[in-house]
């Protein structure tokens, strides 16, 4: 089945941006998603379709997905950022979601 | 407010089997596909199964790793979604979220907050 890969940890300063990437097979042909999970909590979506926000998300969280790479980008971090990210997409081929291993964002 | 809350969990030994439940409200549960997915303490999320709406035939779908052991099912009547699971191992353990999915397949939008199922003797 579809494989997506992201990196175990992103360290980034507050203030700065970071940048989450989610490695695909052509990924950039499919619809990808990202959510959040902090400590403790259920995931919430953060970017659909690549690039949507859902309403309540800051604008400083924003996404792409071209070619083998997918990523969301977060501005400005806070910390209240650190947190787990997941990207998703659905396998047309198996008729099912698939999740990357998740990346740990943490805030300096 | 749309709202999706799990119940059911429980610790349970290896071989015995447990139904959680999804209750949902402030949206029509029909009109929507349903999922599950678990994640296993200090792990990542794996997805489970997934129901669609009765409109799509309410076809089902199952991750490998439970096929033939776990029933999804649901009541549009009440408003609910389960998830029987039979034949339960230590490697089950997890805590189970359902989510709706947005449409077919695309992405889950709004998320329980989980129930612990732990499989040990």
């Amino acid at each position: 089945s579809y494989v997506l890969t992201q990196p175990p940890s992103v360290s980034v300063a507050p203030g700065k941006t970071a940048r989450i990437t989610c490695g695909g097979d052509n990924v950039g042909s499919k619809r990808l998603h990202w959510y959040q999970q902090r400590p403790g909590q259920a995931p919430v979506l953060v970017i659909y379709f690549d690039t949507d926000r859902p309403s309540g998300i800051p604008e400083r969280f924003s996404g792409s997905n071209s070619g083998n790479t997918a990523s969301l980008t977060i501005t400005g971090v806070e910390a209240g950022d650190e947190a787990d990210y997941y990207c998703q997409v659905w396998d047309l081929t198996n008729d099912f979601p698939v999740f990357g291993g998740g990346t740990k964002l943490v805030v300096l | 407010e749309v709202q999706l809350v799990e119940s059911g969990g429980d610790l349970v030994q290896p071989g015995r089997s447990l139904r959680l439940s999804c209750s949902v409200s402030g949206f029509t549960f029909d009109d929507y596909p349903l999922t599950w997915v678990r994640q296993a303490p200090g792990k990542g999320l794996e997805w489970v199964s997934f129901i669609r709406s009765n409109t799509y035939g309410g076809k089902t779908e199952y991750a490998a790793s439970v096929k033939g052991r776990f029933i999804i099912s649901r009541d549009d009547s009440k408003n609910i979604a389960y998830l029987q699971m039979n034949s339960l191992k230590p490697e089950d353990t997890a805590i189970y979220y359902c989510a709706r999915q947005y449409s077919s397949s695309s992405f889950l939008d709004y998320w329980g907050r989980g129930t612990l199922v732990t499989v040990s003797s």
